[in-house]
C-alpha cells in the first residue's frame, strides 16, 4: 500500500514569496491533516480535512494560509507571503476517519524562508 | 485543555540497555486515544501504538512495550535490549473521541550509542 506523497520535498524561498505544497493521502483515507513542525518541536496541527469539507482551521493563520483539498483525495497548502517564521517542516498526515484512528505521516516539506 | 508532557529532552544509552520514555498526558474527556510515534533522523513520523482509555492492558511488541496508567495519566514506553537503530524522536500524542487531530509532545530524543 502506498503510503502519504508529499511535495516538494525542499524549498528555499524568500520572505514575502508564496510557496505551495501538495499532499496525496492513502487511498481510501477520508482524514486529512496538515501540521507544522518547528524545529525541536512536536508537530502542530494547522487545518484538518474531512473529506473535502475543513474540520478544525482554528490554528491556521488565515491571513497568509490557505489550504484545500478538492475533491476529497489531494491537497494543498500554501503561504502568501511568507515571513522568516514559518521556517518549518510541513507533514500531511491521513487517517481512515476521524475518531481514534491512527493516522500515517508524509515525509513532509522542510521550508526554510531567509 | 488537553495536553502532553515529555519531561525527558534527550536520552542517551548503550546499546543492550533499557530504556524508559515517559509521557503524562491532560485531559477531561473520558473517552480519549494515546498513541506513540518515532521520528527517525530521515524526519518521517512512524506510528507505533494507538491506545484507547478504555484499555488499560500494556501491550509488547518484540523489545517495544507500553504500560497506560489512568490513575497517573501516564503512558509510557520502555525499549528493552535498545539498538542503534533505536536512535530516533518519540514523541506521544493524544486525541479524543470527537476525532480532533493529535495534540503532541515535544518529543524525547533518544541516542543509542553501540
Amino acid at each position: 500500500e502506498a503510503g502519504v506523497a508529499q511535495s516538494p520535498r525542499y524549498k528555499i524561498i524568500e520572505k514575502r514569496q508564496s510557496v505551495a505544497f501538495w499532499c496525496n493521502p492513502i487511498s481510501g483515507h477520508a482524514t486529512l491533516y496538515w501540521y507544522q513542525q518547528i524545529l525541536g518541536q512536536g508537530p502542530k496541527l494547522l487545518i484538518q480535512f474531512q473529506n473535502n469539507g475543513v474540520v478544525d482551521d482554528s490554528q491556521l493563520p488565515k491571513d497568509r494560509f490557505s489550504a484545500e483539498r478538492l475533491k476529497g483525495v489531494d491537497s494543498t497548502l500554501k503561504i502568501q507571503p511568507a515571513k522568516l517564521e514559518d521556517s518549518a517542516v510541513y507533514l500531511c498526515a491521513s487517517s481512515l476517519d476521524r475518531q481514534g484512528h491512527e493516522q500515517y505521516f508524509g515525509p513532509g516539506t522542510r521550508l526554510t524562508v531567509t | 485543555a488537553q495536553k502532553v508532557t515529555q519531561a525527558q529532552t534527550e536520552i542517551s544509552v548503550v546499546e543492550k540497555e533499557d530504556v524508559t520514555l515517559d509521557c503524562v498526558y491532560e485531559t477531561r474527556d473520558t473517552t480519549y486515544y494515546l498513541f506513540w510515534y518515532k521520528q527517525p533522523p530521515s524526519g518521517e513520523l512512524v506510528f507505533l501504538i494507538r491506545r484507547n482509555s478504555f484499555d488499560e492492558q500494556n501491550e509488547i511488541s518484540g523489545r517495544y512495550s507500553w504500560n497506560f496508567q489512568k490513575s497517573t495519566s501516564s503512558f509510557n514506553f520502555t525499549i528493552t535490549a535498545s539498538q542503534v537503530v533505536d536512535s530516533a524522536v518519540y514523541f506521544c500524542a493524544l486525541s479524543n473521541q470527537a476525532g480532533t487531530a493529535l495534540i503532541f509532545g515535544k518529543g524525547t530524543t533518544l541516542s543509542v550509542s553501540s
